[in-house]
């Protein structure tokens, strides 16, 4: 089982450019977040989904959007990358119903300029 | 709202050391605990837990108690080792959900 896993492990955006991070699991979790890590500070959720077709906001969702198509994928998409988006974004499942632990992907690097 | 608060780091000990890292909450109602690590160059993992007042979590010799009355469930490691060296975070969930408030996170480095 690979778990979580993240593409890509690094990216460099320029301001205005738009990309995708992608997010797949394999372990059958109905749940699943994103989260963003800044120097210094804690996780703070930016979208997450309960399930395949269901997705709903976090703290901090503003510039970024997301879609739940399968259970499997989760991608995040930045429309405007703006220097404030530079962060390490993680992704994270959970089953949701026996078990309240969270599995997290390695994370994104993603620096804007 | 929900919020945590944990000791500023970093915290740098010699191996064989006590530690404590503090963490403090702010929640309605009960919420349940954690610690999650997170390894140079890696995801957070679960430390461990605790979903009771006076429960104690423990796990790879490292423990904490959650103090209802001191809203506090400091993390406690007897001897701590190299290999400990990571950043820990201390996250509430509360009873009605399953989204995680983190606090700001720990390092730790443990020199040999």
């Amino acid at each position: 089982n690979a778990g979580v896993t993240q593409t890509p492990k690094f990216r460099i955006l320029k301001i205005g450019q738009s990309m995708t991070l992608q997010c797949t699991q394999d372990m059958n979790h109905n749940y699943m977040y994103w989260y963003r890590q800044d120097p210094g500070m804690g996780l703070k959720l930016i979208y997450y989904s309960v399930g395949a077709g269901i997705t709903d906001k976090g703290e901090v969702p503003n510039g970024y959007n997301v879609s739940r198509s399968t259970t499997e994928d989760f991608p995040l998409r930045l429309e405007l990358a703006a220097p404030s988006q530079t962060s390490v974004y993680f992704c994270a499942t959970q089953d949701g119903t026996s078990s309240y632990e969270q599995y997290f992907g390695p994370g994104t690097r993603l620096t804007v300029t | 709202g929900d919020s945590v608060t944990q000791m500023e780091g970093p915290v740098t000990l010699s191996e064989e050391a006590f530690l404590t890292i503090n963490c403090t909450y702010t929640a309605t109602g009960y919420p349940s605990l954690f610690w999650y690590v997170q390894y140079p160059g890696e995801g957070l993992q679960l430390l461990l837990k605790a979903t009771k007042a006076d429960d104690k979590g423990s796990n790879k010799g490292f423990e904490a108690t959650y103090r209802k009355e001191t809203t506090s469930f400091h993390l406690e490691k007897g001897s701590v080792q190299v290999s400990d060296s990571a950043v820990y975070f201390c996250a509430l969930r509360r009873n009605a959900g399953n989204m995680l408030t983190f606090g700001g996170g720990t390092r730790l480095m443990v020199k040999p």
